[in-house]
C-alpha cells in the first residue's frame, strides 16, 4: 500500500460530461502530480502542485483543470469528456516535489467515456 | 525536451532466466533515472534511481541498473526471475527541474513462464 488514496476506482461517464477524480497523497507529502496512462499515449505527466501551487504543468488539456487543498488533497476535473480520454488517470505523491523524493503512485481512476 | 525509448514493449523468460530490459533515453541536460514497476491492477512502485555516484544502481527485489552516459542508456537485470516479477516495467526520466516530472518510456511487459 502506497498511503497514496485514489477515488472513484472506476468511473464511467458519456462524451460531454465532466467528472472529478480525487487524490488524497502519504501523510506528510507536499507535492502531488496527476498522470494519464492510456494505450495509444502510454504514460503522460498532465500536472503538479506542491503545497497548493501549481508547480509543474505537463501535455493536460484545457478542458482539464486540478488543484490541491490547504489539506493538502487534490482533485483533477475533467470536462466536455471525449471517447479518447477514456483512461487510467494515476495521482502520486512525494514529500517535497524533487528529485530526492521519490513519487509514490496510488492505484488510479479508470475512467471510461462511452 | 526529453525522451525515453524502451526498446522491448515484451519479454517473455523462464523462471529462474536472467532477464534484461533496455532503456534509452535523449536529453540535453544532466538526467536522473528511475525503474518502475507496475503489477496489475495496481500503481507504479519505485524499483531503483540514479541520481548520482556510482553508476550501478541496486533496487529492491533483486534488479540493479547500470547508467553509461556514452551510449545514453540505462538497462535494467534480473539474474534470476521468479514468476512474481510478471508486471510492467516502466524507464523514466527527470532533468530534477520543474519539482521532478518524469518523462516515461513505452513499457515493457515481463511474462515469467515456469
Amino acid at each position: 500500500d502506497s498511503g497514496v488514496t485514489q477515488t472513484p476506482k472506476h468511473l464511467i461517464t458519456a462524451t460531454g460530461q465532466r467528472v472529478t477524480l480525487r487524490c488524497s497523497p502519504r501523510s506528510g507529502d507536499l507535492s502531488v502530480y496527476w498522470y494519464q496512462q492510456s494505450l495509444d499515449q502510454g504514460l503522460q505527466f498532465l500536472i503538479q502542485y506542491y503545497n497548493g501551487e501549481e508547480r509543474a504543468k505537463g501535455n493536460i488539456l484545457e478542458r482539464f483543470s486540478a488543484q490541491q487543498f490547504p489539506d493538502l488533497h487534490s482533485e483533477l476535473n475533467l470536462s466536455s469528456l471525449e471517447l479518447g480520454d477514456s483512461a487510467l488517470y494515476f495521482c502520486a505523491s512525494s514529500p517535497h516535489g524533487t528529485v530526492n523524493s521519490p513519487l509514490h503512485f496510488g492505484n488510479g481512476t479508470r475512467l471510461t467515456v462511452t | 525536451a526529453q525522451s525515453v525509448t524502451q526498446l522491448d514493449s515484451q519479454v517473455p523468460v523462464f523462471e529462474e532466466a536472467p532477464v534484461e530490459l533496455r532503456c534509452n533515453y535523449s536529453s540535453s541536460v544532466s538526467v536522473y533515472l528511475f525503474w518502475y514497476v507496475q503489477y496489475p491492477n495496481q500503481g507504479l512502485q519505485l524499483l531503483l534511481k540514479y541520481l548520482s555516484g556510482s553508476t550501478l544502481v541496486k533496487g529492491i527485489n533483486g534488479f540493479e541498473a547500470e547508467f553509461n552516459k556514452s551510449q545514453t542508456s540505462f538497462h535494467l537485470r534480473k539474474p534470476s526471475v521468479h514468476i512474481s516479477d510478471t508486471a510492467e516495467y516502466f524507464c523514466a526520466v527527470s532533468d530534477g527541474a520543474a519539482g521532478n516530472k518524469l518523462t516515461f518510456g513505452g513499457g515493457t511487459r515481463v511474462l515469467v513462464k515456469p
